[in-house]
């Protein structure tokens, strides 16, 4: 079945540490993205790449990192630099630069003691 | 700058009323608008979206939004709640590369 798929779906992590969350798609979407989910806050763009090699950073992108080395892969690292790594992350694939849909993965839930 | 507006964190209605979401967006170009829902602990599923052409959309679960340009809105409706309706939805606005995100409205059903 053609999905995206994010792993773990929960993690714990000591400060200080950094952590990568997985984002795989099989869409053969182009665009890939991540976002931060608080409560009462909605979503909020972290990072965002519309092609392999190139990525663009979102409105909150201090303390975190991505690469896109591959099409189908989106890998978010959460540095010890960000004040406050602890919530639900989610990701996201589309087929067009974002004038159409986005297919979520079912999210990450880091909490960072 | 785009930006999408969610008036009412929190809606709640009995089972079999109206549901009524509201959303309100800020758009340089003509805008691609969606509305998600997401239940607890999972990702956020398209429920409908307005590209071009009429004006109300359809979509699944029996909800459906309808495209004001005048007012700027794109309410989300449905008919008659049911229980399973009980989520967190989202209206979402994509002007160019990326989607932009309100802060959602819990809708809690009663019986």
């Amino acid at each position: 079945d053609g999905g995206i798929t994010q792993s773990p779906k929960y993690l714990f992590r000591k400060e200080g540490q950094n952590v990568t969350l997985s984002c795989e798609q099989n869409l053969n979407h182009d665009a890939m993205y991540w976002y931060r989910q608080d409560p009462g806050q909605g979503l909020r763009l972290i990072y965002y790449s519309q092609i392999v090699n190139d990525f663009q950073k979102g409105d909150i992108a201090e303390g975190y990192s991505v690469s896109r080395e591959k099409k189908e892969s989106f890998p978010l690292t959460v540095t010890s630099a960000q004040k406050n790594p602890t919530a639900f992350y989610l990701c996201a694939s589309s087929g067009s630069q974002g004038r159409t849909e986005a297919f979520f993965g079912q999210g990450t839930r880091l909490t960072v003691v | 700058a785009q930006s999408v507006t969610q008036l009412g964190s929190h809606v709640s209605v009995s089972e079999g009323a109206l549901v009524l979401l509201r959303c309100n967006y800020s758009s340089s170009v003509p805008p691609y608008l969606f509305w998600y829902v997401q239940y607890p602990n999972q990702g956020l599923q398209l429920l409908l979206k307005y590209t071009t052409g009429a004006t109300l959309v359809k979509g699944i679960n029996g909800f459906e939004a309808e495209f004001k340009k005048s007012e700027t809105s794109f309410h989300l409706t449905k008919p008659s709640a049911h229980m399973s309706d009980a989520a967190e939805y989202f209206c979402a606005v994509s002007p160019t590369d990326k989607l932009i995100f309100g802060t959602g409205t819990r809708l809690q059903v009663f019986p």
